[in-house]
């Protein structure tokens, strides 16, 4: 079945420090690709995705790009903020029958910055 | 309102009672979701209604549990008998129309917890 595998946490930085978190995936099909991001108190929220590969997902500083050919989608920032600490999960969609494009979601990485 | 909304937010269960988790998904969105989010874990695939059709339920864990979607718009999972591996976060999600790469948009969830 299709699986995601990203980078165990925590992961503790140094505001304006570079950050990447890994994330590998096993589809069966041809997914769709997404980062989502969960703030404390708060609910998911997509903060980014690709559809295809070589596209390259960004929003709020965030960037990941498909690579179909190493099957990963990792997330890179260049200069985390206080406000970037969160959970960060990586997730793929790909068609499970009768019109359902479920999402499969990793573990989640916790990210803490420091001031 | 502008987001899913999910009530009770916080509920507290004895062991082998019966409880009723709400969502209201945004308004005029096809697709619904129900995910079970185990502490420190990523949010795991329930199932899925196309409207009011429940499409996939291959997620639901045992025939405890049970979800509803009458009318295509408010949906209700139900819990019997619940038992203390019950205890997570319960999102929901919807999303406009179904296909490979469209946003699902989560709920804050309700916790549960059962005692």
């Amino acid at each position: 079945g299709d699986s995601v595998t990203q980078m165990e946490g925590p992961v503790t930085l140094s505001e304006e420090a570079f950050l990447t978190i890994n994330c590998t995936y096993t589809a069966t099909g041809y997914p769709s690709l997404f980062w989502y991001v969960q703030y404390p108190g708060e609910g998911l929220q997509l903060l980014l995705k690709a559809t295809k590969a070589d596209d390259k997902g960004s929003n709020k500083g965030f960037e990941a790009t498909y690579r179909k050919e190493t099957t990963s989608f990792h997330l890179e920032k260049g200069s985390v903020q206080v406000s970037d600490s969160a959970v960060y999960f990586c997730a793929l969609s790909a068609y499970s029958g009768g019109s359902n494009y479920k999402l499969t979601f990793g573990k989640g990485t916790l990210l803490t910055v420091n001031p | 309102g502008a987001g899913v909304s999910q009530s009770p937010r916080y509920k507290v269960a004895k062991r082998g009672q019966d409880v009723a988790l709400r969502c209201d998904p945004i308004s005029g969105h096809v697709s619904l979701f129900w995910y079970q989010q185990a502490l420190g874990q990523g949010p795991e695939f329930l199932t899925y209604f196309q409207n009011e059709a429940q499409l996939d339920k291959s997620g639901l864990p045992s025939d405890r549990f049970f979800a509803e979607r009458p009318e295509g718009s408010v949906s209700t999972l139900k819990i019997q008998r619940t038992q203390q591996e019950d205890s997570a976060v319960y999102l929901c999600a919807s999303s406009p129309k179904t296909g490979l790469g469209n946003t699902i948009y989560f709920g804050e969830g309700s916790w549960l917890t059962v005692v």
